[in-house]
């Protein structure tokens, strides 16, 4: 059974600082990866998407990248705000079907 | 603009009661799907459904039922068998056949009074 896991588990840093957020997974025969921003009490908006077959995805700000050999996958973020305060969650999809889900990254960006 | 409709956004439901919480989409997505979040942990998935009148139980599925009579529409009914059903509640779609993103809605909070 696959397992996420996303470290740290929260993370506070003043506005302006690059920053890497970590996920690690243990079944490496996925479909894809994906990225999800989580407001306090709102759904999950998703940020990136990163097939198998891929390396890297880049929105803006934000740069995804995928190790399936070593199963991880990392969320960088360029020049944070505090807009960016949020909790970050890394969702793995291994089949049609079956997509788990990492406990996140609470981010607090500080003016 | 397509995208999926959760309601309500908060729900309180008295010991012994049933509850159903609605999710209707518009983005032609076959597979829908709930999921439950506690705090401090990540989503578990409930029920989902690939096409419309079948749908399978998730991790958690006990004390909990669904319908998808329509591709629309896939509601979750919390049951009184449902011990500790406090939670904030996701659904979600994506369209089969491809490597696609999921699309969720802005949640449920359900709350045992």
């Amino acid at each position: 059974k696959q397992e996420v896991t996303q470290i740290p588990a929260a993370l506070s840093v003043p506005e302006g600082e690059n920053l890497v957020l970590n996920c690690s997974f243990t079944d490496s025969a996925i479909y894809n990866l994906q990225w999800f921003r989580q407001d306090p009490g709102k759904g999950l908006t998703s940020l990136l998407l990163i097939q198998s077959s891929q390396r890297e995805q880049t929105s803006g700000r934000l740069n995804a990248s995928l190790d399936k050999s070593s199963g991880r996958s990392t969320l960088y973020i360029a020049a944070s705000q505090p807009g960016d305060s949020a909790t970050y969650l890394c969702a793995v999809r291994n089949d049609n079907n079956d997509m788990r889900f990492g406990a996140g990254t609470r981010l607090t960006v500080k003016p | 603009d397509g995208g999926i409709t959760q309601s309500p956004k908060y729900l309180f439901r008295k010991e012994g009661q049933n509850v159903t919480l609605s999710c209707e989409q518009n983005l032609n997505h076959d597979a829908m799907y709930w999921y439950r979040q506690d705090p401090g942990q990540g989503l578990r998935l409930i029920y989902y459904s690939q096409i419309v009148n079948d749908f399978q139980k998730g991790d958690i599925a006990e004390g909990y039922s669904v319908s998808r009579e329509k591709k629309e529409s896939f509601p979750l009914t919390v049951t009184s068998a449902q011990k500790n059903p406090t939670a904030f509640y996701l659904c979600a779609s994506h369209r089969t056949g491809g490597k696609n993103g999921y699309t969720f809605g802005s949640g449920t909070r359900l709350t045992v009074v």
